[in-house]
């Protein structure tokens, strides 16, 4: 139990174009989901945290209107990077969050690796 | 949130055992230590969790000393699929806290 996917594994797209990035709860309600980018030999560094209906909490240094997050439901989350840069180019992987479940853990779904051209 | 410092790599034998080191001096009382594990362009998988002493696992065994300023992740007789890297995190637990990935520690198992 407590999986999370995301969609697409791989994406290669041309600068400038945007891209969006899904993420989904498979077997439980996430009340809290987060966004985190990983640059190569680099640890993960949070970007978001998204609750569900409300506005996504952008760390510092992070573009919100760059980097559009919205959480419409319990079971899905999207990322959308506008107008996409190579600097943009990196693994992209969120986690979900939901009371109740072993450990109160986040559940960390596969990545997403954007390369842009 | 607690910093933590680890190793930022290690080198193992198969079939030995391995434990790495978190230092966390300034945690929290509600804090716990929690430790995931990242292969190659994978998202981190929960190894182990605790508060205090020891906690085991079918992977992993978790040390934590009484002043709770560090923990020792401990992995039994390692094999090559063990290798990858292991972040020790420490936050409250129960709640949709941030988490906050500190370097890491890249372990490699070879033969």
């Amino acid at each position: 139990g407590a999986v999370v996917s995301q969609h697409p594994s791989r994406v290669i797209c041309k600068s400038g174009t945007s891209v969006k990035i899904e993420c989904r709860s498979l077997d439980f309600q996430a009340t809290t989901m987060f966004w985190y980018r990983q640059f190569p030999k680099q640890s993960l560094m949070l970007m978001a945290t998204s609750n569900e209906g409300s506005k996504a909490t952008y760390e510092q240094g992070v573009e919100k209107d760059k980097f559009l997050i919205n959480h419409a439901s319990l079971t899905l989350s999207t990322l959308t990077v506008t107008s996409a840069h190579p600097e943009d180019s990196s693994f992209y992987i969120c986690s979900a969050h939901s009371y109740g479940l072993r450990y109160n853990e986040q559940f960390f779904g596969p990545g997403t690796r954007l390369t842009v051209l | 949130l607690a910093k933590t410092t680890q190793p930022i790599s290690m080198d193992s034998y198969e079939g030995q055992e391995v434990n790495i080191t978190c230092s966390h001096n300034n945690i929290a009382t509600n804090d716990y230590i929690t430790w995931y594990q990242q292969f190659p362009s994978q998202g981190p998988r929960f190894i182990i969790q605790g508060y205090k002493t020891k906690v085991t696992n079918e992977v992993a065994s978790l040390f934590i000393p009484a002043d709770r300023k560090s923990s020792t992740l401990s992995l039994p007789r390692v094999s090559l699929s063990d290798t990858a890297v292991y972040y020790c995190l420490v936050g409250l637990t129960g709640t949709a806290s941030k988490l906050t990935f500190g370097t890491g520690t890249r372990l490699q198992v070879t033969l």
